[in-house]
C-alpha cells in the first residue's frame, strides 16, 4: 500500500524556521513526483510545489519562492519543506502529495495525513 | 498562469438525485484536469483523472466530462457519503498546478 506519512503539528513564532516531513512508502520513492499542497482554514486548496527524488528536479508554484524550500533524501524515501523565517501567513494545513507521471506531470494520486503549522506570536 | 473557476459555490442537492458540478479554465488545459473530494478532517481524494478517467475504487456514479476549458463532474445519485467539498485542478500548465476555488455539495 502506498502511504505518504507526514510529521506531526507545529506551532512557531514568526521568524523561527522550520522543516516538515514526510515519508513515503509502498512504491519506488525516485519514481515519482513528490510535493506539497496547502489549505488554509476557510479557503481552498493552493498547490505549492514538487521535486523528483531521482534527479532533485523542482516544479514550484509563486508561493514557493526565497525562504521556503521543497527538498528530498532519497536514502530515506522523505520530503521536506522548509521555511528559513515563518510569517503568520504560513499558517495553514500542509498535504504531502504523490503525483502521476514522470515526464509529464499528472494528477494527485496519494495524500498524506496533513501537517498543521500554526504560526503566532 | 491558468485560472480555474468553479461553479456554484454552494450546490444544494437531495439524496437521490443528479448533481452537476463546473469547472472552468482561463485557457486550454486539454484534459489535463482532476476532480477531488474533500471532507473535513480528511485529506482530499482523487474522483476523475484525465477529465473523464475514474481513479481507482470510485463508484461508477461519479462522471467527468468536458476538454479544453469546459469541464463537469457529475455524481448521478447521491449518497450521504457524497456531500462534501469538490476541487477541480489542472496539471497542464506550470506554475502552478492551479485548483479552483471549490464547490460546496450540501444536502437540500
Amino acid at each position: 500500500e502506498v502511504q505518504l506519512v507526514q510529521s506531526g503539528a507545529e506551532l512557531k513564532k514568526p521568524g523561527e524556521s522550520l522543516k516538515i516531513s514526510c515519508q513515503a512508502s509502498g512504491y519506488t520513492f525516485t519514481s515519482s513526483w513528490i510535493g506539497w499542497v496547502r489549505q488554509v482554514p476557510g479557503k481552498g486548496l493552493e498547490w505549492l510545489g514538487i521535486i523528483y527524488p531521482a534527479d532533485s528536479g523542482i516544479k514550484h508554484g509563486p508561493s514557493l519562492q526565497g525562504r521556503v524550500t521543497i527538498s528530498a533524501d532519497k536514502s530515506t524515501s522523505t520530503a521536506y519543506l522548509h521555511w528559513s523565517s515563518l510569517e503568520a501567513s504560513d499558517s495553514g494545513i500542509y498535504y504531502c502529495v504523490r503525483h502521476l507521471g514522470r515526464i509529464q506531470v499528472g494528477a494527485i494520486d496519494v495524500w498524506g495525513g496533513g501537517t498543521t503549522v500554526t504560526v503566532s506570536s | 498562469e491558468i485560472v480555474m473557476t468553479q461553479s456554484p459555490a454552494t450546490l444544494s442537492v437531495s439524496p437521490g438525485e443528479r448533481a452537476t458540478l463546473s469547472c472552468r479554465a482561463s485557457q486550454s488545459v486539454g484534459i489535463n484536469l482532476a476532480w477531488y473530494q474533500h471532507k473535513p478532517g480528511q485529506a482530499p481524494r482523487l474522483l476523475i483523472y484525465g477529465a473523464s478517467t475514474r481513479a481507482t475504487g470510485i463508484p461508477a456514479r461519479f462522471s467527468g466530462s468536458g476538454s479544453g476549458t469546459e469541464f463537469t463532474l457529475t455524481i448521478s445519485s447521491l449518497q450521504s457519503e457524497d456531500f462534501a467539498l469538490y476541487y477541480c485542478q489542472q496539471y497542464n500548465n506550470w506554475p502552478p498546478y492551479n485548483f479552483g476555488q471549490g464547490t460546496k455539495l450540501e444536502i437540500k
